[in-house]
């Protein structure tokens, strides 16, 4: 995709709140999807995937949610935390020999203490 | 457990000189992907290889080549560097029969 230039949507939550960030996928032929976190300066650090057979996984803290029908992914975390400030990929895979990830764009998630 | 290495991790060059950046995928990692952030911007993908062939191609300016070598590790070379190139570049691998995608911690490029 396009890249929407310096200004990310932001997300801005209180700590100990519940955080849901949402993201449009566009490929319906993706065989899966995963959410990365990244902190300023560092590589994306994958936090949870989802098969596209799957609705819904959970993992600690954070729940993926997988909508195909109208191609939407979620991701909530619970109880958030300062430390989860950092911007959020959506990522969608495309497997097999020619295998492709896609990035979604990102959101910027703020924890207010 | 063993990560993606990427080296350097910083470097600054000079506008028209040449860069190459190295990554070393997660052992038993036969998919190696390279990506291009801009400040502010999401990865935009460069180009992939499996088993040391070119699998995939995206926005790579024809001033960039790379490839994978038998010991899978992969080398990103750029020339005619334009202030332009600046960015972070990440490098990813995969399994070829898994479906998580890993990223290194990339390597900042700084053309003055």
């Amino acid at each position: 995709g396009e890249s929407v230039g310096l200004h990310l949507p932001t997300l801005s939550v209180q700590e100990g709140d519940n955080s849901i960030i949402n993201c449009a996928y566009s490929n319906s032929a993706s065989d899966y999807f995963i959410w990365y976190k990244q902190e300023s300066g560092k590589g994306p650090q994958f936090i949870i995937d989802i098969r596209s057979n799957m609705d819904k996984r959970q993992g600690q803290r954070v729940t993926v949610l997988l909508n195909k029908t109208v191609k939407h992914l979620s991701l909530q975390i619970a109880a958030t935390q300062p430390g989860d400030s950092a911007v959020y990929f959506c990522a969608e895979i495309r497997t097999g020999a020619n295998s492709k990830l896609t990035f979604g764009k990102g959101i910027t998630l703020s924890v207010r203490p | 457990a063993a990560g993606v290495i990427q080296s350097p991790r910083h470097l600054i060059k000079e506008k028209r000189e040449t860069a190459t950046l190295k990554c070393y995928p997660i052992p038993r990692h036969d998919t190696v992907y390279w990506y291009q952030q801009g400040p502010g911007q999401d990865p935009q993908f460069l180009i992939s290889f499996y088993e040391k062939m070119q699998s995939d191609k995206g926005s790579i300016p024809d001033r960039f080549s790379a490839q994978q070598f038998s010991d899978y590790h992969s080398e990103l070379n750029m020339s005619s560097l334009e202030l332009g190139d600046s960015a972070l570049y990440f490098c990813a691998s995969s399994p070829q029969t898994g479906n998580t995608i890993y990223f290194g911690e990339g390597s900042w490029l700084t053309v003055v």
